[in-house]
């Protein structure tokens, strides 16, 4: 069974820092990989696929990179600002579009 | 194109009563699915499902719960004779393909009292 982890758990950096999230996941077999953002009380808004046969994937500030073999993905936010504050969810693509969720990591950037 | 749309946002429902949660996928989606994220809990895969099939319902409780996605209309995920722990957030995602970027909705907010 796919097991996601995200590490850390929560985050507080001062505005301006550039900064990693990382995500584990314990079976290589996937399709894609996905990362999100969740504010509070709101839904998920998508921010990155990396497909299986791709290493990475940039989106302005945003790149996120994904070594399969070794089961870890990193989300790379460049000159972090107060707005990026969320929580940020990474999630793995298996079987049938099956997501498998990490639980998190809680970003605060402090203006 | 609109996105992922849920309704309502917001369900209040007393213990026993019948919730029933509403998605309607983007435009020229077949693909949807149901996930549920239990408070200070990351979001479980429930149900997939295409037009009028079901095509995997691995994570769905075997009782009270039920989904369909006819074929006109929103795909529509059923809780019966809700109980204080079927409190959560459920998601809907939809695609318009197997193992393409998957977007999702708003949520809906059930709260059972």
């Amino acid at each position: 069974k796919q097991e996601v982890t995200q590490i850390p758990a929560a985050l507080s950096v001062p505005e301006g820092e550039n900064l990693v999230l990382n995500c584990s996941f314990t079976d290589s077999a996937i399709y894609n990989l996905q990362w999100f953002r969740q504010d509070p009380g709101k839904g998920l808004t998508s921010l990155l696929l990396i497909q299986s046969s791709q290493r990475e994937q940039t989106s302005g500030r945003l790149n996120a990179s994904l070594d399969k073999s070794s089961g870890r993905s990193t989300l790379y936010i460049a000159a972090s600002q107060p707005g990026d504050s969320a929580t940020y969810l990474c999630a793995v693509v298996s079987d049938f579009n099956k997501f498998y969720f990490g639980s998190g990591t809680k970003l605060n950037v402090k203006p | 194109n609109a996105g992922v749309m849920q309704n309502p946002r917001h369900l209040v429902r007393r213990r026993g009563q019948e919730a029933r949660l509403r998605c309607s996928p983007m435009k020229g989606h077949s693909h949807v699915y149901w996930y549920r994220q239990l408070p200070e809990e990351g979001l479980k895969f429930m149900v997939y499902l295409q037009k009028e099939n079901i095509i995997d319902e691995s994570g769905m409780p075997k009782e009270r719960f039920s989904a369909e996605f006819p074929k006109e209309g929103p795909s529509i995920l059923r809780i019966q004779q809700v109980v204080r722990g079927d409190s959560a957030a459920y998601f809907c995602a939809s695609s318009p393909e197997l193992n393409t970027e998957a977007f999702f909705g708003q949520g809906t907010r059930l709260t059972v009292v």
